[in-house]
């Protein structure tokens, strides 16, 4: 049983540029939410899809944007990155509750 | 105000000895849940226990409980006996029924003595 997985594991990107990360939820699971991890601090939520549509969102602007795609899997989109960006991006899936989410081994994305 | 507070930055606790790390939360919501996780160095956040507000018993996985004091708005976790492999950061976490939100607070390192 395949649990959530993310890609890429590691990414350097260049300030001003875009970046697009990937997730796939543990199967069986149908909710996906994104979060952001800066160094030394506990996960900020940033937003939770469901059904192919963003159903919360948290205190983030709207350069971060996601997508689900009929097969559950999401992806999570930054624009326009700033230094402040560099941050270890978790994704964690469930079932529609949030009794107990699962999360994958996140990606580091580094802006220089 | 912070959602979720947890008071101890670090921690260390001798091996196959209990250790009781600390958090306290912030809602007036009446339905939420409580969370634990645990963090290696890995990166990847692994699910410890899972406390309901409306649950009278306090949770228990294994070696892991979670002290729900309710009244106090704390729900503090306790591990017993040790092992050099609980060496990790922990997290505390609230989800928020009615506005659906998920709060982590800032983690405590706890770092297990041979």
């Amino acid at each position: 049983d395949a649990g959530v997985t993310q890609s890429p594991t590691h990414l350097i990107k260049t300030r001003g540029q875009q970046v697009t990360l990937r997730c796939s939820p543990k199967s069986g699971h149908d909710t996906v939410s994104w979060y952001q991890q800066a160094l030394g601090q506990g996960p900020q939520f940033i937003f939770q899809y469901y059904e192919e549509e963003e159903r919360q969102r948290g205190n983030f602007p709207d350069r971060f944007s996601g997508h689900q795609f009929p097969n559950y899997s999401s992806e999570l989109n930054v624009n326009a990155l700033l230094l402040g960006d560099s941050a270890l991006y978790l994704c964690a899936s469930s079932l529609e509750s949030w009794s107990e989410q699962y999360f994958g081994p996140g990606t580091r994305l580094t802006v220089t | 105000a912070q959602k979720i507070t947890q008071t101890q930055p670090g921690m260390f606790v001798q091996e196959k000895e209990a250790v009781t790390l600390d958090c306290t939360y912030d809602t007036s919501d009446q339905s939420y849940g409580l969370f634990w996780y645990k963090q290696p160095s890995s990166g990847e956040m692994i699910f410890l226990i899972y406390q309901g507000s409306y649950d009278e018993q306090n949770a228990t996985e294994g070696r892991y409980s979670l002290n729900f004091q309710k009244a106090r708005k704390s729900a503090n976790l306790v591990i017993s006996a040790s092992q050099l492999g609980d060496s990790a950061m922990y997290f505390c976490a609230m989800r928020e029924v009615v506005g659906n939100q998920f709060y982590f607070g800032t983690g405590t390192s706890l770092t297990v003595i041979p």
